[in-house]
């Protein structure tokens, strides 16, 4: 059964530092893996969307890579900013199954210190 | 555009009682799923549709029920609530692959159950 970890659980920085949140999975065929965000009280927001095919994706202030022969990706925010603060998920879609289905670490908490 | 919508925001149930989650979306996406998040316990899949009259289930679907008439709405049903059901439920819907569309999901802003 496929499984998602993401450490760590929770992060501090000061504004203004670069920081990387890890993913990581245990079965390496994995459809897709994706990075969201969710702010307190809110759904969760889509970040970045890597195909299994694909080794990283960027979007502004942030970048995603995918190792699938080793059962990992990394989230990379460059200059965090206060704004950043909020809990990141990665899940992955598995190939076969359901078509949509995701499997959910159970996130990163980071807080952006002004 | 509203994209996806849940109503209510929250609720409060006495065990026994039973209620609907609505989830409506207005983008013409075919697959439509509901999550649970528990603190601790990340989201989990309780049950999803791949398009209107095709149901399936999830990682955790007792308890719950689900139909789906219209693309647009996925409603869950709790036919006798229980303290275990408290918890965030999040409705989420994308393209069905096969198609030349991303597979980003959009998820609702949820709806907190207490269940007392």
């Amino acid at each position: 059964k496929q499984e998602v970890t993401q450490i760590p659980a929770a992060l501090s920085v000061p504004e203004g530092e670069n920081l990387v949140l890890n993913c990581s999975f245990t079965d390496s065929a994995i459809y897709n893996l994706q990075w969201f965000r969710q702010d307190p009280g809110k759904g969760l927001t889509s970040l970045l969307l890597i195909q299994s095919s694909q080794r990283e994706q960027t979007s502004g202030r942030l970048n995603a890579s995918l190792d699938k022969s080793s059962g990992r990706s990394t989230l990379y925010i460059a200059a965090s900013q206060p704004g950043d603060s909020a809990t990141y998920l990665c899940a992955v879609r598995e190939y076969g199954g359901s078509q949509g289905n995701l499997i959910f670490g159970k996130g990163t908490k980071l807080s952006v210190k002004p | 555009n509203a994209g996806v919508t849940q109503t209510p925001k929250f609720q409060v149930l006495k065990t026994g009682q039973s209620m609907t989650l609505q989830c409506a979306q207005d983008m013409n996406h075919e697959y439509m799923s509901w999550y649970r998040q528990d603190p601790g316990m990340g989201l989990r899949l309780i049950h999803y549709s791949v398009g209107a009259g095709i149901t399936d289930q999830g990682e955790v679907p007792n308890g719950y029920n689900v139909s789906r008439s219209t693309t647009e709405d996925f409603p869950l049903r709790l036919l006798s609530a229980a303290p275990s059901q408290t918890s965030v439920y999040f409705c989420a819907t994308k393209r069905v692959p096969g198609l030349v569309f991303p597979e980003t999901q959009y998820f609702g802003p949820g709806t907190r159950l207490l269940v007392l």
